[in-house]
């Protein structure tokens, strides 16, 4: 079956600069993508999402950038902080259930 | 305040054993699901419930077995525990199901080892 893909399994960042975390998906008919932090121990939460007909949301300070002629989904976090160090995911919808890639682990160095 | 909530938190088992794993949710959501997140972190849904019925099962044992009393509680029994069974069970719910978008809110996970 098709499945989400994370480029890089580890990112190390300074504290203080930017971070970008990207995500390759390879089934066109997904509608929606979402990004999700899961801390040490804890669940996954919720931090953006996106619908196919855009190509950019903004929240506090995280923008998620679609790129749908490639398939690629991209999360960036400006100002990383330590607080940002978690494991993030990004998953597609499609056929009314979500399908995780397999994470990318952000440590932040101060 | 909790949103998602499970019970236990660890559960340590032998072989052969049968468990549960409860869920609950005071969100009025009328979706909730359960995943399994393996030692790599990989998180894949097992099942999906909305207003008490089964809408996704992704292929599961039959060792599993879902139960929804009613919309706001989502239970996990696994009969014949295997040691491949070890993994984090997360539950999740979210408002609705077959809409373009809807957040999933995940518990705090259930960590089981089968020994």
């Amino acid at each position: 079956g098709e499945s989400v893909g994370l480029h890089l399994p580890t990112l190390s960042v300074q504290e203080g600069d930017n971070s970008i975390i990207n995500c390759a998906y390879s089934n066109s008919a997904s509608d929606y993508f979402i990004w999700y932090k899961q801390e040490s121990g804890k669940g996954p939460q919720f931090i953006i999402d996106i619908r196919s007909n855009m190509d950019k949301r903004q929240g506090q300070r995280v923008t998620v950038l679609l790129n749908k002629t490639v398939k690629h989904l991209s999360l960036q976090i400006a100002a990383t902080q330590p607080g940002d160090s978690a494991v993030y995911f990004c998953a597609e919808n499609s056929d009314y259930k979500l399908s995780f890639g397999a994470g990318t682990t952000v440590t932040v160095r101060a | 305040d909790t949103a998602v909530s499970q019970t236990p938190k660890y559960l340590v088992t032998q072989m052969g054993n049968d468990k549960s794993i409860k869920c609950e949710q005071n969100l009025g959501h009328d979706t909730m699901y359960w995943y399994k997140q393996d030692s790599k972190k990989f998180l894949k849904i097992m099942f999906s419930y909305n207003n008490k019925e089964l809408i996704i099962n992704e292929t599961v044992p039959n060792r599993f077995s879902p139960k929804s009393p009613d919309k706001a509680h989502l239970n996990l029994h696994i009969n014949s525990l295997e040691l491949g069974d070890s993994a984090v069970y997360f539950c999740a719910s979210s408002q609705d199901f077959g809409t373009a978008s809807y957040e999933q809110y995940f518990g705090p996970g259930t960590r089981l080892t089968v020994t």
